[in-house]
């Protein structure tokens, strides 16, 4: 079972600040297939992005992703006030077949 | 565009047996991978398991003793019955959609959830 992890547990910023959010897996993704989702209080988690990079429909541009192999980043250039959630990152493809990580809190400062 | 809702039994006691149902409003539903994956209390995501129009099914090993996921095509429809049920499977159940293999079967849209609690 590949094994995600997300640090830092929490980040505390402010609005119009840089985030960057970062998922590490115990071993190597297959073919990039690793996503970002944001969950708020009380919703189904969102998807952000996919296969690493790629942004979802109707997703903002300063959300971004980058990496490969076991490491993994999600920046959001300047933070919203709708920005503030938790958001997990999930990997395809090793036995389960979706593993999700723990998740980063991002709340206000 | 794409919606999924889902229900089925909010309350349930030990030894009992979880039923949820989500039905696939617009888009192609034989096209799709389809999920369960389930949110403990105050903590992440587990992915439950999956299957497509011709009920191909695969299952989180760790649940996989007690699951089954089945499809009804016609109705778009695909459910998940988890047996023998106690404490420790309170969560919130969502149905999800998986999106195509170039994407990396990324989970694109999610059903509302559901609460499902154990108790005596």
């Amino acid at each position: 079972e590949i094994v995600l992890t997300q640090s830092p547990g929490t980040l505390s910023l402010s609005p119009g600040e840089r985030a960057t959010l970062s998922c590490r897996a115990s071993q190597s993704v297959s073919n990039s297939y690793l996503a970002w989702y944001q969950q708020k209080p009380g919703q189904a988690p969102r998807l952000l992005i996919y296969g690493a990079t790629s942004r979802a429909t109707g997703i903002p541009d300063r959300f971004s992703g980058s990496g490969s192999g076991t490491d993994f980043t999600l920046t959001v250039s300047r933070l919203e006030p709708e920005d503030f959630a938790v958001y997990y990152c999930q990997q395809y493809g090793s036995s389960p077949l979706f593993t999700f990580g723990p998740g980063t809190k991002v709340d206000f400062k | 565009q794409v919606q999924l809702q889902q229900w089925g039994a909010g309350l349930l006691k030990p030894s009992e047996t979880l039923s949820l149902t989500c039905t696939v409003y617009g888009g192609s539903f034989s096209a799709f991978y389809w999920s369960w994956i389930r949110q403990l209390p105050g903590k992440g995501l587990e992915w439950i398991g999956e299957i497509n129009h011709s009920g191909n099914t695969n299952y989180n090993p760790s649940l996989k003793s007690r699951v089954t996921i089945s499809v009804d095509t016609s109705e778009k429809q695909f459910s998940l019955k988890l047996s023998s049920v106690t404490a420790a499977d309170t969560a919130v159940y969502y149905c999800a959609r998986e999106r195509d293999a170039n994407s990396g079967y990324p989970l694109d849209y999610w059903g509302q959830g559901t609460l499902v609690t154990v108790s005596s």
